[in-house]
């Protein structure tokens, strides 16, 4: 079976600050990994998707991702944090038939002035 | 490109009543997929439908059921609603060709009283 596990429930940065989002995966076979980003009271946003062609991916809003199969890791980062980027996060994993995504609990971001 | 659209946006139901949602998918997807939303259990998989099939399933009751018509839009219906029912129903589509990457309407926000 396939999961993905979100280290951290919430995080808290300053503006300026590096942000860093730990996700850990579990898959038999290759893995397709997806951040998604979720604002309040809105649905999810894709971020960036990790689908075996480059190890390290760059998404939308300045933020990108590192796959390492050594550590099975995807963790997101971004080098400046701006207020806009408080929401949750999450992070997922495509099921082996490609029909349902398997998402982490979430993390929360926070970032202060 | 119009996004995946979902009504109603807002819905209070009474325990033992029934709910239907909708959810128009980006145009030229042919895959719906239905997840639940909840603060206990996260994000959770409901059931996917491609070119009006089910193609999986989650482990929900038989309360849960969905359909896919031949324009693509998709309903999902909860018969006899518990309180546990209350959350945030999110539609995501996607082409369905493989692990391509799903995108998500705003949700509807369901509250069972």
């Amino acid at each position: 079976a396939q999961s993905v596990t979100q280290l951290g429930s919430h995080v808290s940065v300053s503006e300026g600050a590096l942000v860093l989002l730990r996700c850990n995966y579990s898959s038999s076979v290759p893995p397709y990994l997806f951040w998604y980003v979720q604002y309040p009271n809105q649905g999810l946003q894709l971020l960036l998707k990790y689908t075996s062609a480059a190890t390290l991916v760059k998404g939308i809003n300045g933020f990108e991702a590192e796959f390492k199969k050594s550590e099975t890791s995807f963790h997101l980062t971004k080098p400046s944090a701006h207020m806009s980027d408080a929401a949750e996060y999450f992070c997922a994993v495509i099921n082996q038939a490609g029909t349902a995504l398997i998402f982490g609990k979430g993390t929360t971001l926070s970032v202060s002035s | 490109k119009a996004g995946v659209t979902q009504t109603p946006r807002y819905l209070i139901k009474t325990r033992g009543q029934q709910v239907t949602l909708s959810c128009s998918p980006i145009s030229g997807h042919r895959s719906v997929s239905w997840y639940q939303q909840t603060p206990g259990q996260g994000l959770q998989f409901l059931f996917e439908y491609f070119s009006e099939t089910q193609r999986n399933k989650g482990n929900f009751p038989g309360r849960f059921s969905g359909r896919q018509f031949s324009n693509s839009r998709s309903e999902m219906n909860v018969s006899t609603l518990e309180l546990g029912d209350s959350a945030l129903y999110l539609c995501a589509s996607s082409l369905g060709q493989g692990k391509d990457e799903q995108y998500f309407g705003p949700g509807t926000r369901l509250t069972v009283t």
